[in-house]
């Protein structure tokens, strides 16, 4: 049974803060992985991507993967209200199919 | 680009109708997409993977008879929740991959179809 985890939450930061999500899977053959955000009501928005061991940073957001922990993370500098929103972590397994965690809803406090 | 069309976004209908979903990739062709199904404050399921020009593959415990998925080309895909019942009422979401190496920079979601049987 192939598994992502991560913390339910719900976390909650001020204003100005960084934000860091978790993730841990279970597959070792996982290939590439995503970090989506989706608003209540909506369908998931992909905001990041990372498929190499290391940082990738776009803007505000900063993945980190670490393969051999089976780990990657999710930083958001400067976490603004718009922010608010639950954040699903997606790791794509050699059949291409995504297994999404349960998703940690992050709240941003004016 | 790799934007995703899903409709409608919002159905109700009557206890045993049958109601499809539509799942177009606009600007890119989609060999592959994936139909998944959120209840409410749960992450997504995915139900079955949808391949052009063959039979979807469904995940244990998905009933392939009550949902059908037919993807008669390489950017339309379609779900037909077949006699529908109350606890089919979700949010129903559908993915597609890119081909080739796009792949790996993610997939695109559609907007999602709230449905609602009553």
């Amino acid at each position: 049974q192939k598994e992502v985890e991560q913390n339910s939450g719900p976390l909650s930061v001020p204003e100005g803060a960084i934000a860091s999500l978790n993730c841990t899977y279970s597959d070792r053959g996982s290939q590439s992985f995503f970090w989506y955000r989706q608003y209540s009501g909506k369908s998931p928005e992909l905001i990041m991507s990372i498929y190499s061991n290391g940082d990738k940073e776009d803007g505000r957001f900063t993945a980190q993967l670490n393969k051999a922990s089976q780990y990657v993370s999710l930083l958001i500098r400067d976490s603004q209200p718009s922010d608010s929103a639950t954040y699903l972590c997606a790791v794509r397994g050699s059949n291409y199919k995504l297994t999404f965690g349960k998703g940690t809803l992050l709240t941003v406090n004016p | 680009g790799a934007v995703v069309s899903q409709h409608p976004s919002r159905v109700i209908c009557k206890s045993g109708t049958s109601v499809k979903i539509e799942c177009r990739s606009l600007d890119f062709q989609a060999t592959t997409m994936f139909w998944y199904r959120q209840f409410p404050k749960q992450s997504l399921m995915l139900m079955a993977t949808s391949n052009e020009g063959s039979k979807a593959t469904y995940e244990q415990g998905v009933e392939k008879d009550k949902f059908l998925i037919n993807h008669a080309s390489l950017t339309l895909s379609t779900l037909t929740v077949t006699s529908a019942h109350p606890e089919d009422s979700s949010f129903y979401i559908c993915s597609a991959m890119p081909q080739g190496n796009r792949a790996n920079y993610g997939y695109t979601f559609g907007s999602g179809t709230r449905l609602t049987v009553v």
